[in-house]
């Protein structure tokens, strides 16, 4: 089946700090990732779509300079949120779109973030 | 209206019951149709697409109402470890073959012995 890592699995960072978080795709290519985020009792929210090659596109509402996404290889993207506060903190997960999959996407297992 | 509607429960049911969980969804143009499972401080996975036709995969069926924009969610005979968040899933790239998917907050289950 189509794996998909994220790392870390949790970060507790101090405020005003930049984390980085990566989900890879383990055995499939991924030209699409996606970025959501949840908070406690809250649906997924999709933050970003991230194509490898190209610029991310964010949803309404979310910050591209304070999220940052990159996808520079069809197995790897990264989120980093810059210059993290308390409100940041919240479950991200990610998730990928094998190419040989008619919408079905895998999820990595999420990155729990909490910022001091 | 909110895309994608799920009571949130929770819903507390003995072991062997059935529950039905149900979704509306607000976009006509929605083509793709998924139910998540989410455990706590997991990441959600797919439990079943979801046809016009409708649909069973052993304990669960799960059926669609394009009219209605309504799908649901039947789990027969319920097991402890069938206790969960589940999540309703309609897929956003409306025509397309990708896209982001818009989740439901998700319908809260909880079987006791």
């Amino acid at each position: 089946g189509a794996v998909v890592s994220q790392h870390p699995s949790w970060v507790i960072c101090k405020s005003g700090t930049s984390v980085k978080i990566e989900c890879r795709s383990l055995d499939f290519q991924a030209t699409t990732m996606f970025w959501y985020r949840q908070f406690p009792k809250q649906s997924l929210m999709l933050m970003a779509t991230s194509n490898e090659g190209s610029k991310a596109t964010y949803e309404q509402g979310v910050e591209k300079d304070k999220f940052l996404i990159n996808h520079a290889s069809l197995t790897l993207s990264t989120l980093t949120v810059t210059s993290a506060h308390p409100e940041d903190s919240s479950f991200y997960i990610c998730s990928a779109h094998p190419a040989r999959t008619y919408n079905e996407q895998f999820f990595g297992p999420g990155t729990r973030l909490t910022v001091l | 209206r909110k895309e994608v509607e799920q009571d949130p429960g929770p819903f507390n049911v003995p072991e062997g019951a059935t529950v039905a969980f149900n979704c509306t969804y607000s976009n006509s143009a929605s083509q793709s149709f998924f139910w998540y499972r989410q455990d706590c401080r997991k990441e959600p996975k797919l439990l079943m697409s979801v046809y016009s036709s409708g649909n069973e995969d052993g304990r669960f069926t799960a059926q669609l109402n394009r009219a209605s924009q309504y799908i649901s969610l039947l789990i027969r005979d319920s097991k402890l470890s069938d206790s969960a968040t589940y999540l309703c899933v309609v897929n956003g790239n409306y025509g397309g073959s990708q896209g982001n998917l818009i989740f439901g907050k998700g319908t809260k289950l909880s079987v006791k012995p």
